[in-house]
């Protein structure tokens, strides 16, 4: 299921730098998700969006930013603000309402 | 507060034995609850949800309102079983975002 692509696969931030996260999907799904995921803590959403040119934000989304500028991509921006980035990043999207959501294969982020 | 809880961080079983991964929720509203399942170095995937009440690689889920509980049973565990299980919510009905609620994760180890 190569419906959502996220890249890169594994992703080094230095102190003070702004880092991006790539989304892509062809699945012609109108809304997308950004989780973190850390050990015992489950996924939490960082930003979500419905619609193109609209998002929100999720329960963590300080220190991060998005765009939808086009139906097919949500990139996530990981901004120096965010003091604890190391994590592992998951991109969802869903068709319509009340269809389950299809995630991409995750971004792991560390800090150098 | 909305929240998904999963009491158990592991749960191990030896092969052939029943299963029962633990799910409580709170939810102000109508929710709809979802299982996801992350095998090893795969993406994570939809493996049930309730309004659907199927079964899926033997695996069911029974949505239990008077207890607010959607625990995943499965009568007797496979060593391909192995991974880790979230369990998930998302509201219904009008101004649905359509954006999940996850519990912390269980790991469940099928041992041969």
């Amino acid at each position: 299921d190569g419906g959502i692509t996220q890249s890169p696969k594994y992703l080094f931030r230095k102190e003070g730098q702004n880092v991006t996260l790539s989304c892509e999907q062809n699945l012609n799904h109108d809304a997308m998700y950004w989780y973190r995921q850390d050990p015992g803590q489950g996924l939490r959403l960082i930003y979500y969006s419905q619609i193109v040119n609209d998002f929100q934000k999720g329960d963590i989304a300080e220190g991060y930013s998005v765009s939808r500028e086009k139906k097919e991509s949500f990139p996530l921006t990981v901004t120096s603000a965010q003091k604890n980035p190391t994590a592992f990043y998951l991109c969802a999207s869903r068709e319509q309402i009340n269809q389950p959501q299809h995630f991409g294969d995750g971004t792991r982020l560390s800090i150098l | 507060a909305q929240r998904v809880t999963q009491p158990e961080k592991l749960l191990s079983v030896f092969k052939g034995a029943p299963v029962e991964l633990k799910c409580n929720y709170s939810y102000s509203g109508s929710p709809e609850l979802f299982w996801y399942v992350q095998y090893s170095r795969q993406r994570l995937q939809l493996l049930l949800r309730h309004i659907s009440r199927e079964s899926i690689k033997g695996f069911t889920a029974d949505l239990n309102k008077g207890e607010t509980s959607f625990h995943l049973k499965k009568p007797f565990a496979q060593e391909e079983d192995s991974a880790m299980y979230y369990c998930a919510l998302s509201g219904r009905g009008s101004g649905n975002t359509g954006k999940l609620i996850f519990g912390q994760g269980t790991t469940l180890q099928v041992k041969p």
